[in-house]
């Protein structure tokens, strides 16, 4: 069983809909995050949350909002899609004292 | 703010080793992580260097010279299943800054 999932994995959507990407994890971390991957760049953070009440920006929240749910819900919506945020989005976690962000396997978002 | 720097593209063979380096500018810096994300795929943890040295597991070595602002991974005895782009990533206490990686070709 994957310890933590995405939905949708792909979703294709037109400019000025909102959309939303949801990430639940298993592993009882209080640590998630979000990325976005353009290809041949690396992930840059969109917004992190260290509890259910923490919410922080990351490099380039603009255009993004999240939710924290519950500690194993961490939910991503782009309330006006644009075609420059097609790109690969990935939910992370971690522990709190950890190195290691264990990651999703992704949402492929297209935005036409 | 934080920039990572990575060659974008590596070729070895099989059996070989290789080195992909990592120059890093940051402020905060608290440690050096590396990253494997095969195509397709999720990035997966390789290691992390918190104080300057070699840190080894199994075929991957990850260096650390935090004067020189510079890491990198090393991998051994190269395997087909090596090929993969691997990205180093700093770690900043709150959050991770990545690199934009270097994809690394394993020819027979």
């Amino acid at each position: 069983d994957a310890d933590v999932t995405q939905t949708p994995r792909n979703r294709i959507t037109k400019t000025g809909k909102r959309i939303m990407l949801e990430c639940s994890q298993t592993k009882g971390h209080d640590r998630m995050y979000w990325y976005r991957q353009d290809p041949g760049l690396g992930l840059r953070l969109i917004y992190y949350s260290f509890d259910v009440k923490d919410i922080n920006k990351g490099e380039i929240s603009d255009g993004y909002s999240v939710s924290r749910q519950a500690q194993a819900k961490f939910s991503l919506s782009l309330e006006s899609a644009i075609p420059n945020q097609t790109a690969l989005y990935f939910c992370a976690t971690s522990e709190t004292y950890g190195n290691e962000q264990f990651f999703g396997p992704g949402t492929r978002l297209t935005v036409l | 703010g934080q920039s990572l720097e990575q060659p974008s593209e590596v070729t070895a063979v099989e059996g070989a080793i290789v080195q992909m380096n990592c120059t890093y500018q940051t402020s905060g810096f608290y440690g050096l992580s590396w990253y494997q994300q095969h195509d397709g795929g999720a990035p997966t943890f390789l290691s992390y260097n918190a104080l300057d040295g070699l840190e080894e597991t199994g075929r991957f070595s990850s260096f650390l010279s935090r004067s020189d602002s510079y890491g990198y991974l090393l991998l051994q005895e190269l395997q087909m299943k090596d090929s993969a782009s691997y990205f180093c990533a700093a770690n900043a206490g709150n959050m991770l800054t990545f690199g934009g990686g270097t994809r690394l070709m394993v020819k027979p």
